[in-house]
């Protein structure tokens, strides 16, 4: 079974702290993904990685920068948190063939104060 | 337009019924499709890849129509147990050659089984 799995299953920061998030699977998986949801506007893709040290913007990267520095590794970092960046963070990874799909750690839920 | 797009329900269906979930996209060019469940404060699961032929697990059928950019899921004899939100998935093209294309979520179907 494919295992990811994210550092904290629930966090609270403050505005203006930096907040590292990490994600790691076990699989050897090439793509990495980061995710957040929230009510009313489903997933949305923040970033991804198809390769190490390799990045690619997602639909909202505003606020967020990636880590991706060992191949089963992928680090989301919010430089100066806001509390508009409260919410679900969810990572996933998959294999570089299409038609195989994402599995997801078991999410992070931010608080930012 | 959104570019997957779904009913977001709620459904409430009684045990034992039938329940069919309807999902459209706009790229044309769209790679692959899959439905994922999501049950409460948990993460998104697969539930099943769509192909284009069609394809059953079980109490569970995936329906692809490529001509109108249309998916469907059908759950048959629906238990306590399917209450969930179902997600419909699809992957977009991939950019500059490469074969991984971006996955886009629709925002979901809400399913309660009732007793």
């Amino acid at each position: 079974d494919v295992k990811v799995t994210q550092s904290s299953r629930y966090l609270v920061k403050r505005t203006g702290e930096k907040v590292f998030l990490e994600c790691v699977q076990d699989m050897d998986h090439e793509n990495m993904f980061w995710y957040r949801q929230d009510p009313g506007l489903g997933l949305r893709l923040i970033y991804f990685s198809y390769d190490v040290k390799m990045k690619e913007k997602g639909d909202i990267p505003e606020g967020y920068s990636v880590s991706r520095e060992k191949k089963e590794r992928f680090s989301l970092i919010l430089e100066s948190a806001s509390t508009n960046q409260t919410s679900m963070y969810l990572c996933a990874s998959s294999n570089r063939e299409s038609h195989q799909p994402q599995h997801f750690g078991d999410g992070t839920r931010l608080s930012i104060l | 337009r959104k570019e997957v797009e779904q009913d977001p329900g709620p459904f409430n269906v009684p045990e034992g019924a039938t329940v069919a979930f309807n999902c459209t996209y706009s790229n044309s060019a769209s790679q692959s499709f899959f439905w994922y469940r999501q049950d409460c404060r948990k993460e998104p699961k697969l539930l099943m890849s769509v192909y284009s032929s069609g394809n059953e697990d079980g109490r569970f059928t995936a329906q692809l129509n490529r001509a109108s950019q249309y998916i469907s899921l059908l759950i048959r004899d629906s238990k306590l147990s399917d209450s969930a939100t179902y997600l419909c998935v699809v992957r977009g093209p991939g950019a500059g050659g490469t074969s991984y294309g971006k996955l886009t979520f629709g925002q979901g179907t809400i399913l309660t089984v009732h007793p």
